[in-house]
């Protein structure tokens, strides 16, 4: 399969702990897209790579949130101290160059449940 | 972010047309006119995209108004695959990010 995967796909947690979380994009896509999308709502852009560059982040993305994309592959987003509110489904895409950004591939997400 | 508004739910029967409406009062010159749908339990899915002209793919048809300030998007015989959450979304040019709004949650009836 060469779409976008995500890892894990299901975590649970306690309140207070980190969690990362893993995105691999489609191979040749140099954009890669971090969402997130609670119940009942659709998905809340969080942040963009371009390769390796994070070149944009949305006011949702508070301090405890941090995303790198090291090489310009595999993407991580990491939750530190996590609250409640952080229960939701995050989500990755990715999308060639800016030609053709209008298409994003999403990937299954990642399901964060913080007890 | 220019709006859409897109009524919250819809239903159709099997093997038939469904037009998903889309009003967009506010859109801009430069902004393109998305569709992706949600199936259950998956991320979102590309569905087709235009400016001002209407467009065909393979999964559907966009068609947009002359004053560009709605659009629908049609799905040619909605099978029951076809029943997902349906986003409206406008981009602008450059634009890195999609703004969803809540979508319309359509219901296919066999």
């Amino acid at each position: 399969d060469t779409g976008v995967s995500q890892n894990p796909r299901h975590k649970i947690t306690k309140r207070g702990q980190n969690v990362t979380f893993r995105c691999d994009p489609i191979s040749e896509h140099n954009r890669l897209y971090w969402y997130r999308q609670t119940l009942g709502q659709g998905p809340e852009f969080l942040t963009y790579f371009q390769n390796e560059a994070q070149l944009e982040k949305s006011r949702l993305l508070s301090d405890r949130f941090s995303a790198e994309r090291p090489k310009g592959s595999f993407s991580t987003l990491e939750i530190q101290r996590t609250e409640q509110g952080d229960s939701a489904m995050y989500l990755c895409a990715s999308s060639l160059g800016a030609s053709r950004s209008l298409e994003q591939y999403f990937g299954p997400g990642t399901r964060l449940t913080v007890t | 972010d220019a709006k859409t508004t897109q009524p919250n739910s819809m239903e159709s029967n099997e093997e038939e047309p469904v037009h998903l409406p889309c009003n967009h009062s506010t859109i801009s010159g430069t902004d393109y006119i998305h569709w992706y749908r949600q199936l259950p339990s998956q991320g979102p899915e590309y569905v087709i995209h235009g400016l001002t002209s209407n467009v065909n793919n393979r999964m559907a048809s966009l068609a947009i108004a002359e004053d560009r300030k709605s659009s629908t998007l049609i799905l040619h015989r909605a099978t029951l695959r076809d029943a997902a959450v349906y986003y409206c979304i406008l981009q602008k040019t450059g634009a890195n990010n999609l703004f969803f709004g809540t979508g319309t949650r359509l219901t296919v009836i066999p």
